[in-house]
């Protein structure tokens, strides 16, 4: 069936430092991924993408790591902000058909100062 | 901001009653979806609209219906509610192109339903 896999931790990091949320997913036939950031009591919002033929994707603070060969994706957030406190949700497509996004549970991502 | 509207932002219904729930897009998307999140989980897709018509549909039952206008904004309406329908309902608009295109989906804040 078809899964994107968060196995709910939380994930607790000291401010400045670089944190590393995974995401596991089992369609092998995806070829779009994307990572929301989702606040308490607002809608998720889009921070990175990558399609399938890349490996990486680098944004502002951000980089996408996409290994095919085990279906696992992550998300590296550089020098960690109080701001980046939230619950981060891997979200996956698959190729073709109409563009249903399949999330995940999500992880918790709490910044100490 | 993605410049997705949705309205209300809470609402409180009693079990068997109906609602509408009402989204509108980020300008020049022309497709919305629908999503369930239920408290603590991932959202769930419900449906999707392009071009006024119903382009996919997630493992949700016929009591969830929807609808799409000229203008792009779309409604979810679901009938008989259940207890477990109280979730927040997501809807994400599209940028234009074909509905099978890989494109980002920008996000509403969402409706908090809470079913009595």
């Amino acid at each position: 069936g078809e899964s994107v896999g968060l196995h709910l931790p939380t994930l607790s990091v000291q401010e400045g430092d670089n944190s590393i949320i995974n995401c596991a997913y089992s369609n092998s036939a995806s070829d779009y991924f994307i990572w929301y950031k989702q606040e308490s009591g607002k809608g998720p919002q889009f921070i990175i993408d990558i399609r399938s033929n890349m490996d990486k994707r680098q944004g502002q603070r951000v980089t996408v790591l996409l290994n095919k060969t085990v279906k696992h994706l992550s998300l590296q957030i550089a020098a960690t902000q109080p701001g980046d406190s939230a619950v981060y949700f891997c979200a996956e497509k698959a190729q073709g058909g109409y563009n249903k996004l399949i999330f995940g549970a999500g992880t918790r991502l709490a910044v100490h100062p | 901001e993605t410049g997705v509207t949705q309205s209300p932002t809470h609402l409180i219904k009693t079990r068997g009653q109906q609602v509408t729930l009402r989204c509108s897009s980020q300008s020049g998307h022309n497709t919305v979806s629908w999503y369930q999140q239920a408290l603590g989980q991932g959202p769930q897709f419900i449906f999707q609209y392009y071009r006024e018509e119903e382009n996919g549909r997630g493992n949700f039952p016929p009591r969830f219906s929807g609808l799409q206008f000229p203008n792009y904004s779309s409604e979810l309406n679901v009938n008989a509610l259940e207890l477990d329908d109280s979730a927040l309902y997501l809807c994400a608009s599209s940028t234009p192109g074909a509905s099978t295109s890989t494109d980002t989906q920008y996000f509403g804040p969402g409706t908090r339903l809470t079913v009595l």
